[in-house]
């Protein structure tokens, strides 16, 4: 089956400061990456994904961007706030509509 | 915008009791799923439902878990009998299943089950 691993486990930054996120999949038949964005005590919400097609999305401040080869996505998050203050899933998916497989998660802090 | 719905919130159980958890999916979408979040770890897939029969399972998703949606809206997961390592944020999702966004998947805000 599907392994998304993903690092950081932990991410500070400054307020206004670039914050980066990669993830690395198993499965080469994965053709979409949603990234998540959790809050303490709430569900995962999904902030931005990419399909296997696209090389790099951008969505204001968010982009994502996907190595088909190398089987790497990274998220990048520019001018963070405290807001984005978070914990941030990555995810895989192989294909119909069933499964999605999740990193680990970064908890990401932005220090005002 | 729509979103996924669950209840309870929050569910403290007995261990060895059954408990019910509900969910009510985006209303057009046509493919519901259960994850479970243990604290501090990862999300984990359980289960995902379409046509009314299961799709697809995980190995957690064993005997003791049941999935059913009993009416047009409701989409529910039953553990007949809890045990202590149970006790998660457990979290419905759906999605629509046709389009070019049709497997992005929403997740509702989740239903905390302690097991004592």
């Amino acid at each position: 089956g599907e392994n998304v691993e993903q690092h950081p486990s932990t991410l500070s930054v400054q307020e206004g400061d670039s914050a980066v996120i990669k993830c690395t999949y198993s499965d080469s038949a994965s053709n979409y990456f949603p990234w998540y964005k959790q809050e303490l005590g709430k569900g995962p919400q999904l902030i931005i994904d990419i399909r296997s097609n696209v090389g790099e999305k951008k969505d204001q401040r968010i982009a994502v961007t996907l190595n088909k080869t190398a089987k790497h996505f990274s998220l990048h998050i520019t001018e963070t706030q405290p807001e984005d203050s978070a914990v941030y899933f990555c995810a895989a998916h192989s294909g119909g509509y069933q499964k999605v497989t999740f990193g680990i998660g970064t908890k990401l802090q932005v220090i005002p | 915008e729509p979103e996924v719905t669950q209840t309870p919130s929050h569910q403290v159980t007995q261990m060895g009791q059954e408990v019910i958890l509900r969910c009510v999916p985006i209303s057009n979408h046509l493919y519901f799923y259960w994850y479970r979040q243990i604290l501090g770890q990862k999300v984990e897939f359980l289960v995902s439902f379409y046509n009314n029969e299961i799709s697809e399972k995980s190995e957690i998703f064993d005997d003791q878990f049941s999935v059913e949606r009993p009416d047009g809206s409701n989409f529910t997961l039953k553990i007949r009998s809890t045990k202590l390592e149970d006790s998660a944020m457990y979290f419905c999702a759906s999605s629509a299943g046709i389009g070019v966004s049709g497997n992005t998947i929403y997740f509702g805000e989740g239903s905390w089950l302690t097991v004592v």
